[in-house]
């Protein structure tokens, strides 16, 4: 199986910031990576797939990138609808999703 | 409206079955592939079952392998998520899931990322 591992588990900033998240898989999965936005009570949303293909309709301040074995999600300016939970999801074999990121305000 | 909507959670004993379904609509249901995706309360997400458009294809996660059975009833736009031996860890909010895909040829081709999820259906596993 593979092991998605994300950090930080927490991040607290502020509208504005720039964020990043990191994801590392425990072995290579190519550019099978999506990421997820979740708000409380909320099923999961699509933002990012193949690494870092946006979603149609998600804000351009989303982005992804990476391959092989290591990915980041950025948010180039986090506006107040952005503090959620994030997730990243390997679909190179079967799936899996990593522990989750928590951005809160700081 | 396209949606999907799960149903069949409740209490259960542990050892106990439960079926859960999840009724599509406002898309082709036979052309894409279908999950299931778990949640524990206060937990993060975990991917619990795949099944192509045809149902030729099938995966589980380890930790529900030979206990949960993923079907699907094309001609009734539903999936379902047959769940025996149930375990006080298998308490979680279950989520239908959508894959991304397209079909070209009479044949369908799918990635595995969701992008159409249910509201989920809770399920709690105890005595």
């Amino acid at each position: 199986d593979i092991q998605m591992t994300q950090s930080p588990s927490t991040l607290s900033a502020s509208v504005g910031d720039r964020v990043t998240i990191t994801c590392r898989a425990s072995q290579s999965i190519s550019s099978w990576l999506a990421w997820y936005q979740q708000k409380p009570g909320k099923a999961p949303k699509l933002l990012i797939y193949k690494a870092s293909s946006l979603e149609s309709g998600v804000p351009s301040r989303f982005s992804g990138s990476g391959s092989g074995t290591e990915f980041t999600l950025t948010i180039s300016s986090l506006q107040p609808d952005d503090f959620a939970t994030y997730y990243c999801q390997q679909y190179n074999s079967y799936s899996s999703f990593g522990g989750g990121t928590k951005v809160e305000i700081k | 409206e396209v949606q999907l909507v799960e149903s069949g959670g409740g209490l259960v004993q542990p050892g106990r079955s439960l079926r859960l379904s999840c009724a599509a609509s406002g898309f082709t249901f036979d052309d894409y592939a279908m999950h299931w995706v778990r949640q524990a309360p206060g937990k993060g997400l975990e991917w619990v079952s795949g099944i192509s458009w045809n149902s030729g294809s099938i995966g589980y996660a380890d930790s529900v392998k030979g206990r949960f059975t993923i079907s699907r009833d094309n001609a009734k736009n539903s999936l379902y998520l047959q769940m025996n031996s149930l375990r006080a860890e298998d308490t979680a909010l279950y989520y239908c899931a959508k894959a991304e895909g397209y079909c070209s040829g009479g044949s369908c081709y799918s990635h595995w990322y969701f992008d159409l999820w249910g509201r989920g259906t809770l399920v709690t596993v105890s005595s």
